[in-house]
């Protein structure tokens, strides 16, 4: 398996864009998460699906943030419009249904706003 | 709220020694504690999952302890290795269902050969 897949590797935008970050979760995962990492902050989960239906989107920190999962095997995190504070590295990860599973990460997006 | 510490400093140590990494929490009582792995540019890795239930869990020359009355994880690697270099995060889950986790910053380990 080819693990989750994101796209692009990296953005670099100026204040004021559309930013669309993509993932494509491992084939079977039910559960896709996004997170946000930064130094000083750490990795913060943003939002996360269930079947492609939102579970949990209580860490999305503004409503320039929104997520869509429009069917199992493609996701989307945009941010409209985007402002320097959003410079960080966004990850996608997926889980298999048990509870106890784990979550696999894909590689990230770095994304930096000018 | 939730709140995680990890050693914020840099551990060193040398090649075939023990390297104890340590996670404090407050605040909660979670059901699930795992460790990851990060290599810089990378995304984390999975290594071990530990339940509110169980003491200790081994997997190869990783260990992990699970003490929740002094809210700490404690994360060994025996006979380390120059390999095992990366930052090492602790997470917690919050929500009893292993799916919404809070992590720490992370502890940078560097085995020097």
């Amino acid at each position: 398996d080819a693990g989750v897949i994101q796209s692009p590797r990296h953005e670099v935008t100026e204040m004021g864009q559309e930013v669309t970050l993509r993932c494509k979760p491992i084939s079977g995962h039910d559960y896709l998460f996004w997170y946000r990492q930064t130094m000083m902050r750490g990795l913060e989960l943003l939002i996360y699906f269930n079947n492609n239906v939102p579970i949990d989107d209580s860490g999305m920190p503004e409503d320039r943030f929104s997520a869509k999962m429009p069917n199992a095997s493609f996701s989307t995190l945009k941010i409209q419009p985007s402002e320097p504070r959003d410079s960080a590295v966004y990850f996608c990860a997926s889980s298999l249904p048990e509870t106890q599973e784990t979550q696999y990460f894909g590689p990230g997006t770095r994304l930096l706003v000018l | 709220s939730q709140k995680i510490e990890q050693n914020s400093e840099a551990l060193n140590i040398q090649e075939g020694k023990t390297a104890t990494l340590t996670c404090n929490y407050t605040n909660y009582s979670p059901a699930y504690l795992q460790w990851y792995r990060q290599d810089p540019g990378r995304g984390p890795v999975f290594l071990l999952l530990i339940r509110e239930n169980e003491k200790e869990k081994r997997k190869e020359r990783l260990k992990v302890t699970f003490d929740t009355t002094l809210k700490q994880s404690l994360f060994h690697i025996t006979a380390s290795q120059p390999a095992d270099s990366a930052t090492y995060l602790c997470a917690l889950d919050y929500a009893g269902n292993n799916r919404k986790l809070i992590w720490g910053l992370g502890t940078s380990l560097a085995v020097n050969p």
